[in-house]
């Protein structure tokens, strides 16, 4: 049972535009969201977290919001860019779980010129 | 940008032979981990340590084993590769591995088992 999923594969928009990536989980115990970026060849960056106790976390261009009660979250990317173009993976974990985290299967996101 | 290294970066290995990967960290964090990420999927947690010669199983830990003798180095080593261990496998680190510590990333080795 996938307990973190991105149900679009996909998602493309264009330069200007605000870019709407969304996330649900199952285990409620999850208490800790993260959303990562990733270019091809390289490793994961860290990008943006929420803590469960907030809703909303903004970070300049980027804001992560939480909906406890659906088990949903999603980042909002205002204005898009090309240079963010990318796969863009949702983590949550449990606070004190030794940092495991579970990912998501990522959402590859084109910001079209 | 943390320092983590992966060696090597890319291996091309056959079926049945031992391979061993290796993480090098100079950040002293305390947690290490070793995922697996494969088309349509995403980081698959592998196994993890949280310090030296304490490490446990992940998700995907059936075919690996690891270990950590120091602080800065995490191995893990596939016993007998299957075509199935092709992958592209991260390190990653973490300090205090709770709450909202992120994970910083090392670049990555891709694995091909013939």
């Amino acid at each position: 049972d996938q307990q973190v999923k991105q149900n679009s594969p996909s998602l493309s928009v264009q330069e200007g535009r605000i870019s709407i990536l969304n996330c649900d989980y199952t285990n409620s115990m999850f208490d800790y969201f993260l959303w990562y970026k990733k270019y091809p060849a390289e490793g994961p960056t860290f990008l943006i977290s929420i803590s469960s106790i907030k809703d909303k976390n903004e970070d300049g261009r980027f804001t992560v919001f939480l909906n406890k009660s659906a088990k949903h979250l999603s980042l909002h990317i205002v204005p898009s860019q090309p240079g963010d173009s990318a796969v863009y993976f949702c983590a949550a974990k449990r606070g004190t779980n030794a940092g495991k985290s579970t990912f998501g299967d990522g959402t590859t996101l084109t910001v079209k010129p | 940008d943390a320092g983590i290294t992966q060696s090597p970066r890319h291996k091309v290995t056959e079926t049945g032979t031992p391979v061993t990967l290796r993480c090098h960290q100079t950040e002293n964090h305390r947690y290490m981990y070793w995922y697996r990420q494969d088309p349509g999927h995403g980081l698959r947690l592998i196994h993890y340590s949280y310090g030296v010669k304490d490490t446990d199983k992940g998700e995907v830990s059936d075919g690996y084993s690891v270990s950590r003798s120091k602080t800065e180095d995490f191995l893990l080593t596939l016993e007998s590769a299957t075509s199935s261990q092709t992958s592209v496998y991260f390190c990653a680190i973490s300090d205090q591995g709770r709450g909202t510590d992120t994970q910083y990333f090392g670049p990555g080795t891709r694995l091909t088992v013939l």
